[in-house]
């Protein structure tokens, strides 16, 4: 079955990096493209950043822009959200999700999601 | 972009049907059919239900349909139970490589 296990959330100050990693199993992962959503109280859920599928095109947030990185290790099965010059603002539940297209363009939505991985930018 | 529009809360008691509507712009819902809908209980993971408008993935309940008229999407649970009561999310693909979500709706079974 399709599992995606995120790592590396956790307590910050404002202005250091994180980077969050998000492990899949149960299918061919270098097939699909990926996703970062995030979800907090006051704003739902955003979707963050997208990657294709063979790492070609990468995609983000206008207010993430220049601040985070998103990539992935095949090799590894594992797919990354390198998080640079945190923000308050950025403090939320982060997931990584699947994008259901196989080796095509991302569709933009998502099949299965990761069980959350919380980040707090605090002072 | 602004997000979508969902109603804050819907109510319904069981066995009745109930309609959540997600209102985006001639940018995003109207432009695409990549509308998408999500169940989220507290605590837990979105659970994708609807997709590309209508399409329903496999497990999902008959009882969750969807459907796209001009710039609106619309959630429609029929039969409604106890299980349904949970927070529902709409997404939309809205150009330049980009995906909106809706603030979300509280579904409420009385």
């Amino acid at each position: 079955q399709v599992q995606l296990v995120e790592s590396g959330g956790g307590v910050v100050r404002p202005g250091r990096s994180l980077r969050l990693s998000c492990t899949a199993s149960g299918f061919t992962f270098r097939d699909h493209g990926m996703h970062w959503v995030r979800q907090t109280p006051g704003k739902g859920l955003e979707w963050v950043a997208a990657i294709w599928h063979d790492g070609s095109n990468k995609y983000y947030l206008d207010s993430v822009k220049g601040r985070f990185t998103i990539s992935r290790d095949d090799s590894r099965n594992t797919l990354y959200l390198q998080m640079n010059s945190l923000r308050v603002e950025d403090t939320a539940v982060y997931y990584c999700a699947r994008d259901p297209a196989v080796k095509l363009a991302t569709l933009f939505y998502f099949d299965y999601w990761g069980q959350g991985n919380l980040v707090t930018v605090s002072s | 972009q602004s997000a979508l529009t969902q109603p804050a809360s819907v109510s319904g008691s069981p066995g009745q049907s109930i309609t959540i509507s997600c209102a985006g712009t001639s940018s995003d819902i109207g432009s695409y059919n990549l509308v998408s809908w999500y169940q989220q209980y507290p605590g837990k993971a979105p659970k994708l239900i609807i997709y590309e408008g209508s399409q329903r993935p496999s497990g999902v309940s008959y009882r969750f349909s969807g459907s796209t008229s001009g710039n609106t999407a619309s959630l429609t649970i029929s039969g409604l139970q106890d299980e349904d009561e949970a927070d529902y999310f709409c997404c939309s693909y809205s150009g330049y490589s980009t995906s909106l979500f809706g603030g979300g709706t509280k579904v409420t079974v009385l």
